[in-house]
């Protein structure tokens, strides 16, 4: 089974542009959630969909949005990027399965990494 | 922000010693889980223990939970160099409506061989 696909992998940017990075979960997983990671901030919490909607939003600005396809392929979007949006961001997805899904483990992809210049 | 602090920040040993590493919580939960992460890369889970599970053992790991004092220990025993990476504890507050964690602050991992 393939694990969770992040595209791109690596991506530079200009202060002011929008960047959009792709998430595809593991097969059969509906819920995706999102992570930035930094070192000053560490892992914090995006957002999190599951069938198209959204449930969960971290404490992020409005800059920051994303959204859940029918295929459960989720993607996130950053407008008007600045410095410190630089970060790995890593997509998680997670199967939810009768009375386990609240014991769950998240499958993590590899992040894509964004550098804003 | 983060719900958890992990310490040490930082741990060095050699080859063949067992490594621990700390988790604090903030609010009640209903998993703790810990992950493992090489070289600013991905996560990969290791061990998920339940809030009503004091210990569980996992291959070279071994994992406590008190949630009267809000904390989790991490083991590794017999530790090999391939064990270098970053630990990080994640908590899971527990709902049918959720998968989201909460990530404790890391502890790098240094083996030496």
């Amino acid at each position: 089974k393939a694990g969770v696909t992040q595209t791109p992998r690596y991506l530079i940017k200009t202060r002011g542009q929008q960047v959009t990075l792709s998430c595809s979960p593991i097969s059969g997983h509906r819920s995706v959630s999102w992570y930035q990671q930094t070192p000053g901030q560490g892992l914090q919490f995006l957002f999190e969909y599951f069938s198209e909607t959204q449930r969960n939003k971290g404490n992020f600005p409005g800059r920051f949005s994303g959204r859940q396809f029918s295929n459960s392929r989720s993607e996130m979007n950053v407008s008007t990027l600045e410095l410190g949006d630089s970060a790995l961001y890593l997509c998680a997805s997670s199967p939810r399965r009768g009375i386990e899904r609240m014991n769950t483990e998240a499958f993590f992809g590899q992040g894509t990494r964004l550098t804003v210049v | 922000s983060q719900q958890g602090e992990e310490d040490p920040q930082a741990l060095s040993i050699q080859e063949g010693e067992n490594a621990t590493m700390n988790c604090s919580y903030k609010t009640s939960i209903n998993n703790l889980q810990w992950y493992r992460q090489n070289s600013g890369r991905g996560l990969v889970h290791l061990i998920l223990i339940r809030s009503n599970e004091r210990e569980k053992h996992s291959g070279r790991l071994r994992v406590t939970l008190d949630t009267s004092k809000k904390s989790s220990s991490l083991l590794i025993t017999a530790s090999r160099a391939a064990d270098t990476a970053s630990y990080f504890c994640a908590t899971a507050r527990g709902s049918y409506n959720t998968d989201k964690l909460i990530f404790g602050t890391g502890t790098r991992l240094q083996v030496f061989p």
